[in-house]
């Protein structure tokens, strides 16, 4: 079984509005911790922001926030007022401590903002 | 920046060769960790590191090798080159194993083209 479902392939939005990207996990760990990472197309990877399965609040950066969902095993990261900068690929990833801290990454989201 | 660094960016070589990918990590991080992303494998997980030792493996072939020195550098050696070896050769770095929120933090990857 995935790890990490991200079953949108492809998302778009309009500039300065928000978007949601989906992710889902799978875990009998009772303690992991949520990732998610920005790959523009110059290839890099950029940590945007985390959450731990203890976490009790959603965590947020900036204009970044993860939308956690525990009992549906759901970290749907939230983007508000999207930029033009925002266009990348999203990857959702998850650590479980069980079994010695890897990580295991989603395939990914392309988001596309639309001027 | 990520404060990991990756060398070469991008290196093209012939099949059967052997290449050698460089990382140091980020000031005070004792693990390592290699990826690799392929158009059609996505993010795959190599090997991690951690202050010396191999602590997980993952897809990793038999020709790709790799160590972290007593400095903390990585190396990824990859040898017999073939071409579906072509792909962004990922190296990453946290600070280590046991913590929950052990954010890995990536270099800006290494382009292998191999013709």
């Amino acid at each position: 079984a995935q790890k990490i479902t991200q079953t949108q392939p492809g998302m778009f939005v309009q500039e300065k509005e928000a978007v949601t990207l989906d992710c889902t996990y799978d875990t009998s760990d009772p303690s992991y911790g949520l990732f998610w990472y920005k790959q523009p197309s110059s290839g890099e990877m950029i940590f945007l922001i985390y959450q731990g399965s203890y976490d009790q609040q959603n965590a947020t950066e900036g204009r970044y926030s993860l939308n956690f969902q525990k009992a549906r095993k759901s970290a749907n990261l939230v983007i508000s007022a999207s930029q033009l900068g925002d266009s990348a690929m999203y990857f959702c990833a998850m650590r479980e401590l069980a079994t010695g801290n890897q990580f295991y990454f989603g395939t990914g989201t392309s988001l596309t903002v639309i001027p | 920046d990520s404060g990991v660094t990756q060398t070469p960016k991008h290196l093209i070589t012939a099949t059967g060769q052997r290449v050698t990918l460089r990382c140091s990590p980020r000031s005070g991080d004792l693990s390592v960790y290699w990826y690799q992303q392929s158009l059609d494998q996505g993010l795959q997980f190599l090997i991690q590191y951690y202050n010396g030792e191999e602590r997980a493996k993952g897809n990793i072939l038999e020709r790709f090798s790799a160590q972290q020195f007593p400095d903390l550098h990585s190396e990824l050696n990859l040898s017999s080159l073939e071409l579906g070896d072509s792909a962004l050769y990922f190296c990453a770095s946290s600070v280590g194993i046991g913590a929950r929120g052990n954010t890995i933090y990536f270099g800006e990857g290494s382009w292998l083209t191999v013709v």
